[in-house]
């Protein structure tokens, strides 16, 4: 196993224009989360999903914000009509459902708006 | 609203030396706590838990409901303990969600 991956780990675009990020979380984790981290700030909780139920979403999260986990496995976090303050790390990050289990991260997608 | 301080951007120490991180949080339920660590061009992971009372790489922390603290400690700092450190707390209940301190970054001087 090798962990939560995210793809790409990189993207650069310019502003006005959609932008896809995709987790993949540890196989048996059915817990699923969305975070941002901004320069010099931790993460910051973005949206939690339960298998393929969104279950909360945070007030950062705009209407331009979407994320879909449609099979309980891999998540897609879309940001529409990027902005320059969208610029960021976005981690995510999985647990089991156990009690009290930590969540594992992934390297994130760092995403620059220009 | 729930809340982590780290009160320290930056920390530095000599290798051997001993080292605390400090964390505060504000939080009206029955909190549950995490450090989380980076180092350098690696992903974020857990270092400890206070439910787990468990000792890693040298660290301990203690949750102090009086004082709302749980810093981290280790007796003889060590030069790859140079990293992010991050306090978490539960603040989602059964969701488990985490909210962040800013992170301390500990650099240990050989």
């Amino acid at each position: 196993d090798t962990g939560v991956s995210q793809n790409p780990r990189h993207k650069i675009t310019k502003r006005g224009q959609n932008v896809t990020f995709r987790c993949d979380p540890i196989s048996e984790h059915n817990r699923l989360y969305w975070y941002r981290q901004t320069l010099g700030q931790g993460p910051e909780f973005l949206t939690y999903f339960q298998n393929e139920a969104q279950l909360e979403k945070s007030r950062l999260l705009s209407d331009r914000f979407s994320a879909e986990r449609p099979k309980g496995s891999f998540s897609t976090l879309e940001i529409q009509r990027t902005e320059q303050g969208d610029s960021a790390m976005y981690l995510c990050a999985s647990s089991s459902g156990r009690y009290n289990q930590p969540q594992h991260f992934g390297d994130g997608t760092r995403l620059s708006i220009l | 609203a729930q809340r982590v301080t780290q009160p320290e951007k930056l920390l530095s120490v000599f290798k051997g030396a001993p080292v605390e991180l400090k964390c505060n949080y504000s939080y009206s339920g029955s909190p549950e706590l995490f450090w989380y660590v980076q180092y350098s061009r690696q992903r974020l992971q857990l270092l400890l838990r206070h439910i787990s009372r468990e000792s890693i790489k040298g660290f301990t922390a203690d949750l102090n409901k009086g004082e709302t603290s749980f810093h981290l400690k280790k007796p003889f700092a060590q030069e790859e303990d140079s990293a992010m450190y991050y306090c978490a707390l539960n603040s989602g209940g059964s969701n488990y969600k985490l909210t962040f301190g800013k992170g301390t970054l500990l650099t240990v001087n050989p």
